[in-house]
C-alpha cells in the first residue's frame, strides 16, 4: 500500500542554521514527489517537485531535495533557515489520480 | 503556476443544513480533483478523487452520501457537506491534477473552513 512517513511531527532549529526534513515512501513504482509548505490557516504552497532527471531538485525559497531510490527517500534540506521558514512541511508523493500526504513536520526557528 | 479558485474560504452553517464548496481550474483543464480535509495541526486526509465526466472515488471511512463531490467540468468540482454536524468542522482543501504541465503536480485551492454550530 502507499504511504508517506515523515518520521519528525516537530523540528526546531536556530536561525542560521541547517535544516533537513526527512521523507520515507512506500509506493508501487517511482512516483512523483513533492514537498509543501503551509503557514497557519492558509493554503499550500510548492517548495518543489521531482518527477525524473537529476536527483537533486531545487526548490523556492532556497529549499532543495535529493530523491534517493535506494532509501525511498526524499528528503528537504536548507543550508540556512530564516525566521520566516517556520510552517508546517509537507512531503507528498504520488502519480496521476493519487497523491498522499505525510503528517507533515511543524518547523520552529529560533532567534 | 495553474490557479484553482476555492469558495467560500469560510463558512458557518447550522447543524442539519447543508453546504456547498466550490473549486473552479483558472487556467488549466483538472482531470482529476482532490478533496483533502484537515484537521487542527493535523496532515491532510485524502477524502475522495473525482475525474471529470465519473463518480468519485472515496477513501475507506468517507460516507459518500455525506459528502457529495460532483465533477461535472474540466474546471469545475463541488464538495457538498449534507446535513452537517459539528463534527464536520473541519479544513476542506481542493487540488486539481491535469493538464498543465502534464507533470501530475497538484495545484491547490486556498482552502474552506468549515464550522457546524
Amino acid at each position: 500500500a502507499q504511504s508517506v512517513t515523515q518520521p519528525d511531527i516537530h523540528i526546531t532549529v536556530s536561525e542560521g542554521a541547517s535544516l533537513e526534513l526527512r521523507c520515507n515512501y512506500s509506493y508501487g513504482a517511482t512516483p512523483y514527489l513533492f514537498w509543501y509548505v503551509q503557514s497557519p490557516g492558509q493554503g499550500l504552497q510548492l517548495l518543489l517537485k521531482y518527477f525524473s532527471g537529476d536527483t537533486l531538485v531545487q526548490g523556492i525559497k532556497g529549499f532543495e531535495a535529493e530523491f534517493k531510490r535506494s532509501q525511498s527517500s526524499f528528503n528537504l534540506r536548507k543550508p540556512s533557515v530564516h525566521w520566516s521558514d517556520a510552517a508546517e512541511y509537507f512531503c507528498a508523493v504520488g502519480a496521476d489520480n493519487d497523491m498522499r500526504f505525510g503528517a507533515g513536520t511543524r518547523l520552529t526557528v529560533k532567534p | 503556476g495553474a490557479v484553482v479558485s476555492q469558495h467560500p474560504s469560510r463558512v458557518i452553517c447550522k447543524s442539519g443544513t447543508s453546504v456547498k464548496i466550490e473549486c473552479r481550474s483558472l487556467d488549466f483543464q483538472a482531470t482529476t480533483m482532490f478533496w483533502y480535509r484537515q484537521f487542527p495541526k493535523k496532515s491532510l486526509m485524502l477524502m475522495a478523487t473525482s475525474n471529470e465526466g465519473s463518480k468519485a472515488t472515496y477513501e475507506q471511512g468517507v460516507e459518500k452520501d455525506k459528502f457529495l463531490i460532483n465533477h461535472a467540468s474540466l474546471t469545475l468540482s463541488t464538495l457538498t457537506v449534507t446535513s452537517a454536524h459539528p463534527e464536520d468542522s473541519s479544513f476542506y482543501i481542493c487540488a486539481g491534477q491535469g493538464s498543465y504541465a502534464n507533470t501530475g503536480e497538484l495545484f491547490f485551492g486556498e482552502g474552506s473552513r468549515l464550522t457546524v454550530l
